[in-house]
C-alpha cells in the first residue's frame, strides 16, 4: 500500500538555526499538507499546498515558515530561524484532491530545538 | 476550534465492541462527520466518514443520528492494537484542512 514518508524521523537543532523537513507524498496525490503536534497537545494545521502554491495557511504559519515542492516527488517545510517553541512533531499529509475524504499522514518528524 | 465534543477517555475489553460517542450539535447541512485515530507517536489515520447515512468499512461502522447532532463510531471487535486517540471531526467537503480536537483516548484492556 502506498504511504507518505518523512525524513528525518528526529531532528535536533539549536535555536536560530534553519531546518528543512522532508516529505515524499503518495505519487498520484495533488494536495499536500503540513501539521504539527506539540507534545501532549492537539494536532494543528499549518499549511496546504496545491499546484505549486499555498492554498491555505494558519496563523501559526508565519514568515519563518515556507514550503516548497522542489521536484516531482518531495515536499519540504523550512523553518528559517528555529525557536524553542517550534519543538514538536511535524506531520506531512497528502490527498488525491481537495474533495478527497481521506488525507494520508506520514509518520512524522520529531523536531527538538535546544 | 473543533466543533465536536467527545469523552476524554474510555476503556473497552479486548474482543468487545468499542462504541465511541461524539456530539456535533451545530453541524450544518454540507458538513461531513469524519473519524481519524492516532496511535501513540504515529501520524493520524483516516477511519471512516459519513454525511447522513450509516456507513461501514473494514475498520469500523459509523452511526449518525437522524438529526445529525451526534454520532457513534463502532469498532466491532476491539484488539489491543486499537488503543489510540480517536478524533471525531466535522468538516465541509470542500475544506482543505482538518481541525483536530482533543479526541477520546481509547484503552483496550486485555
Amino acid at each position: 500500500e502506498p504511504e507518505v514518508t518523512q525524513t528525518p524521523s528526529h531532528q535536533v537543532t539549536q535555536m536560530g538555526q534553519e531546518v528543512i523537513l522532508r516529505c515524499v507524498p503518495i505519487s498520484n496525490h495533488l494536495y499536500f499538507y503540513w501539521y504539527r503536534q506539540i507534545l501532549g497537545q492537539k494536532v494543528e494545521f499549518l499549511v496546504s499546498f496545491y499546484n505549486n502554491e499555498i492554498s491555505e495557511k494558519s496563523e501559526i504559519f508565519d514568515d519563518q515558515f515556507s514550503v516548497e515542492r522542489p521536484d516531482g516527488s518531495n515536499f519540504t517545510l523550512k523553518i528559517r530561524s528555529t525557536k524553542l517553541e517550534d519543538s514538536a512533531m511535524y506531520f506531512c499529509a497528502s490527498s488525491e484532491s481537495k474533495k478527497s475524504y481521506e488525507q494520508y499522514f506520514g509518520p512524522g518528524t520529531r523536531l527538538t530545538v535546544t | 476550534d473543533a466543533k465536536t465534543t467527545q469523552p476524554t477517555s474510555m476503556d473497552c475489553a479486548e474482543g468487545r465492541a468499542a462504541n465511541l460517542p461524539c456530539n456535533h450539535s451545530t453541524i450544518s447541512g454540507n458538513e461531513y462527520v469524519y473519524w481519524y485515530r492516532q496511535i501513540h507517536s504515529q501520524g493520524p489515520q483516516y477511519i471512516i466518514h459519513g454525511l447522513k447515512n450509516n456507513e461501514t468499512n473494514e475498520m469500523a461502522s459509523l452511526i449518525i443520528t437522524e438529526d445529525r447532532k451526534s454520532s457513534t463510531l463502532i469498532l466491532p471487535h476491539a484488539t489491543l492494537r486499537d488503543t489510540a486517540v480517536y478524533y471525531c471531526i466535522v468538516r465541509e467537503g470542500r475544506d482543505d484542512k482538518i481541525i483536530f480536537g482533543k479526541g477520546t483516548r481509547l484503552h483496550i484492556l486485555p
